[in-house]
């Protein structure tokens, strides 16, 4: 089983700002089949991006996404207010399919 | 528009059983992958299984292997999650997902989720 670790646990920052999300796995996601969604409190899960760096059809373009191998990164170039929210990666490379814990992302 | 909406949750007593239904709509269910995710009480989101377009195909997660099934009527455009010996580690909301590539014999990422289902398991 292929197991996500995400760092840090909570990221607390302001509207404007960078935020830099890390997604480490314990061994290679093969093709790169990563993805990274973002989830509200009391709402499911959105696709964010998938296949590490591709950007889903509507998801603003201060959303990237970056990585390979076993080292991931979800940068949310600068804060919206609608931005802050929880952010799970996920590996779907290899059963069984595996989510991160998250990283919650508040306001500072 | 894309709708996934589940039912047949509710509080069942540990060691028995439930069945939760996905029903799909805007969409040609019989071409896509179908997935149940489910999230505990205020924690993250724990992958439970899939079954490919096709039906003949699934995978689970080792904690409900052997206990749950995951099938589909293509014919009713509706995903099924059989839940067998249930225990309270199990209570959740359930959500169904649809991948996002048709007619796909590997596994991708979940474009389209329902609201989800609670299942309560306690005596």
């Amino acid at each position: 089983e292929i197991v996500l670790t995400q760092s840090p646990g909570t990221l607390s920052l302001s509207p404007g700002e960078r935020a830099t999300l890390s997604c480490r796995a314990s061994q290679s996601v093969k093709s790169n089949y990563l993805a990274w969604y973002q989830q509200k409190p009391g709402q499911a899960p959105r696709l964010l991006m998938y296949g590490a760096s591709n950007r889903v059809s509507g998801i603003p373009d201060r959303f990237s996404g970056s990585g390979s191998g076993t080292d991931f990164t979800l940068t949310i170039s600068r804060l919206e207010p609608d931005d802050f929210a929880v952010y799970y990666c996920q590996q779907y490379s290899s059963s069984p399919l595996t989510f991160g814990p998250g990283t919650k992302v508040d306001i500072k | 528009q894309v709708q996934l909406v589940e039912s047949g949750g509710g509080v069942v007593q540990p060691g028995r059983s439930l069945r939760l239904s996905c029903a799909a709509s805007g969409f040609t269910f019989s071409v896509y992958n179908m997935h149940w995710v489910r999230q505990a009480p205020g924690k993250g989101l724990e992958w439970v299984a899939v079954i490919l377009y096709h039906g003949r195909n699934k995978n689970y997660a080792d904690s409900v292997q052997g206990r749950f099934t995951i099938s589909r009527d293509n014919s009713k455009d509706t995903l099924y999650l059989e839940m067998n010996s249930l225990r309270p580690e199990d209570t959740a909301v359930y959500f169904c997902a649809r991948e996002s590539p048709p007619n796909s014999n590997t596994w991708s990422s979940l474009l389209a989720w329902g609201q989800g289902a609670l299942v309560t398991v306690s005596s």
